[in-house]
């Protein structure tokens, strides 16, 4: 079984200061995805890396994917109180597991006016 | 484009009981999901279909969870009986299939069905 630990699982924090989400596995995936969920609504896709090393920037987020394709960041740039929600990272392991998606716990972001 | 959509929003039942869940998948997408997430959790895959047949229900409680997608479009998801530790939300999800030749697909969720028993 493939496991993502996301760290941590809740942060709160002020109005425009920064912040890292990690995903880590001890597994390696053929791709990794990065969803935003807000209460009482489905999960979001954001992202999808690729490759390993891959960056890739959405706004004041930049997506990283490791050189093992093992584990994967989030950075968050002068966080804004519309960021609010929960983070998921997602492992796709390719294969015979085709499209099965692996979350990892989450992380709550709150980030206060 | 209209997206996944679920009902019920909510339910409320006592352990024991049945419930159900109706899921209509995004126009065309062959691929439908349904996940568990329990609170303090990320999303778990009870079964994957494709068309009308299973992909993948290995972390399906089958003595308890059923699913059909009779006619390869809506889905439903029964509890029978249902157990306190079945509290959760139920997400259903789409995708275009393995016809688009990519393994990264996008996956569509709909608003979940949040079961809370008592």
């Amino acid at each position: 079984t493939q496991l993502l630990e996301q760290s941590p699982q809740f942060l709160s924090i002020q109005e425009g200061e920064n912040l890292t989400v990690y995903c880590n596995s001890s597994s390696v995936f053929s791709s990794l995805q990065w969803y935003r969920q807000e209460p009482g609504e489905g999960p979001v896709l954001l992202v999808t890396v690729v490759t390993g090393g891959e960056v890739k920037k959405l706004k004041r987020l930049t997506f990283q994917f490791g050189d093992a394709r093992k584990d994967s960041s989030l950075h968050i740039t002068a966080a804004q109180p519309g960021d609010t929600g929960l983070y998921l990272c997602a492992g796709i392991a390719g294969g015979t597991s085709y499209g099965k998606l692996t979350f990892g716990q989450g992380t709550i972001l709150t980030v206060h006016p | 484009e209209a997206g996944v959509a679920q009902s019920p929003r909510y339910k409320i039942i006592e352990k024991r009981q049945s419930v159900a869940f109706w899921c209509n998948p995004i126009s065309g997408h062959a691929t439908l999901y349904w996940y568990q997430q329990i609170l303090g959790q990320g999303p778990k895959l009870l079964i994957q279909f494709q068309n009308n047949g299973v992909v993948d229900d290995s972390q399906l409680p089958k003595d308890r969870f059923s699913a059909e997608r009779l006619k390869g479009v809506d889905s439903t998801l029964k509890i029978q009986p249902a157990k306190l530790e079945d509290s959760a939300v139920y997400l259903c999800a789409s995708s275009l299939g393995r016809s688009s030749g990519t393994y990264q697909e996008t996956q569509y969720f709909g608003p979940g069905t949040r079961l809370l028993v008592l």
